[in-house]
Formats: structure tokens, sequence, C-alpha cells
């Protein structure tokens, strides 16, 4: 079975601050992973996904086979980083599984 | 080129009512997704179609859901008497078929249908 695990809810930031969203899975292939954004009022877009190993925004992911992680990360949070973040999980094929979410606030 | 289209954008139901969702995915996306956002629950999958076949229907919550495809475009998510704790934004994703042998197309989701069942 697939499963993602978001450990917070609710991350709060100043802005300029180094910002780290964690993302654990469960999954006994080689699975992609994803990062999903919604912005205030927006539609739910990727932001990045591990085969693509680029920055997006300034954020990056790196995927830890070892420790089942695919945390996401920015040096320096910005307000409008303010945002909904998801991690996903696809194995070939198959449906995407979605961790249950980070709210991130970044704070002026 | 358009993205995926879902209406109504928001339905507001009595308990015991039928209601129906239609989603429009991209133009020539063949897998297409629903999935269920509520407070606190963060993104609960429901179904899953390839081209009119649903390979994985494992999410859908009780026997009052259901969902059917057709002409392997519109989608069609059908909640028959409807509960309280169906309340949610229901939303479709669509993306490209892909092989067994290549990465899988990311989801382009739509902006949802908020469901609320008085």
């Amino acid at each position: 079975a697939q499963r993602v695990t978001q450990p917070e809810k609710l991350l709060s930031v100043f802005k300029g601050a180094p910002v780290e969203l964690k993302c654990n899975y469960s999954y006994s292939g080689s699975p992609e992973l994803f990062w999903y954004v919604q912005y205030s009022r927006q539609r739910l877009q990727l932001l990045l996904r591990h085969i693509s190993r680029e920055s997006i925004k300034g954020f990056t992911a790196d995927l830890n086979k070892g420790e089942t992680s695919f945390h996401l990360k920015k040096p320096f949070a910005q307000e409008e980083d303010s945002a909904m973040y998801y991690c996903a999980l696809q194995a070939a094929g198959n449906k995407l599984t979605f961790g249950g979410g980070t709210r991130v606030l970044v704070k002026p | 080129g358009a993205g995926v289209s879902q209406s109504p954008s928001n339905k507001v139901t009595e308990k015991g009512k039928d209601v129906e969702l239609r989603c429009d995915p991209i133009s020539g996306h063949t897998a297409l997704y629903w999935y269920r956002q509520s407070l606190g629950q963060g993104l609960e999958f429901l179904i899953y179609f390839q081209g009119n076949s649903a390979p994985d229907k494992s999410g859908l919550p009780s026997d009052r859901f259901s969902a059917e495809r057709t002409g392997g475009s519109v989608s069609t998510l059908t909640i028959q008497r409807t509960q309280q704790e169906d309340s949610a934004v229901y939303l479709c994703a669509s993306s490209r078929q892909r092989s067994r042998s290549s990465y899988n197309s990311p989801l382009h989701f739509g902006n949802g249908t908020r469901l609320t069942v008085t």
C-alpha cells in the first residue's frame, strides 16, 4: 500500500527564514514523488517532481530512498510562499496518493 | 489551451437529495481522477479512470457514491441520498496516459465543486 505522511499541519516562519516541509512515504517499489501547492483561491498545481531535480520558486526537494523521505526546502521564505503544500506519491500507472498537507504561513 | 473544467462551482443541497458533479478534462488526457478535499482531512482519493474504465475505485466512501466516464472524456460523480458528512470540495484532475516505461505525467486540477449538504 502507498502512504504519504506530512507530520506538520502548520508551519509558521518569518520572511527570509529557511523553511523545510517534511514528507515521508511508504511504498515497496520505486515511486515517483511530487510536491503540489495550492495558493489562496487558486487551483492545486504541481510545484516540483523528484525526477526533474530542479529548483522551482527557490524550492528544492531531494528524494532520500534510505530514509524514504522527500522533504521540501527553501533557504529564504517569502510572503508569497504562504500556501498549502501537499506531498504526493505515484507508483507506475497508479493513483496519486497525497499526504495530509502542510499549511505554510510566512509572516512579514 | 483550456484547463480542467468542473461544474457546478458551488452546490447546496438538502440532505437526502442526489447530486451530480461534472468534470471536463483537458483534451487528450486519458487519465482522470476524483479527489475530495475536506477541512482537516487533506486530499482523499475517490476514483481513477484510465479511458472509460476505472481500475481503482477503492476510495469511494460508500455505495452512495458512483462515477462514470463516457467517450474517454467527460466524467460525472454522483452522490445519492446526500448526507451532511458529504460536504466538501470535490476535485477532478486529468493527466496524459503513460506507458510503464515512462514517468507519470503530472496531474492538472480543476477548481473543484464545493458541495454543501444542509
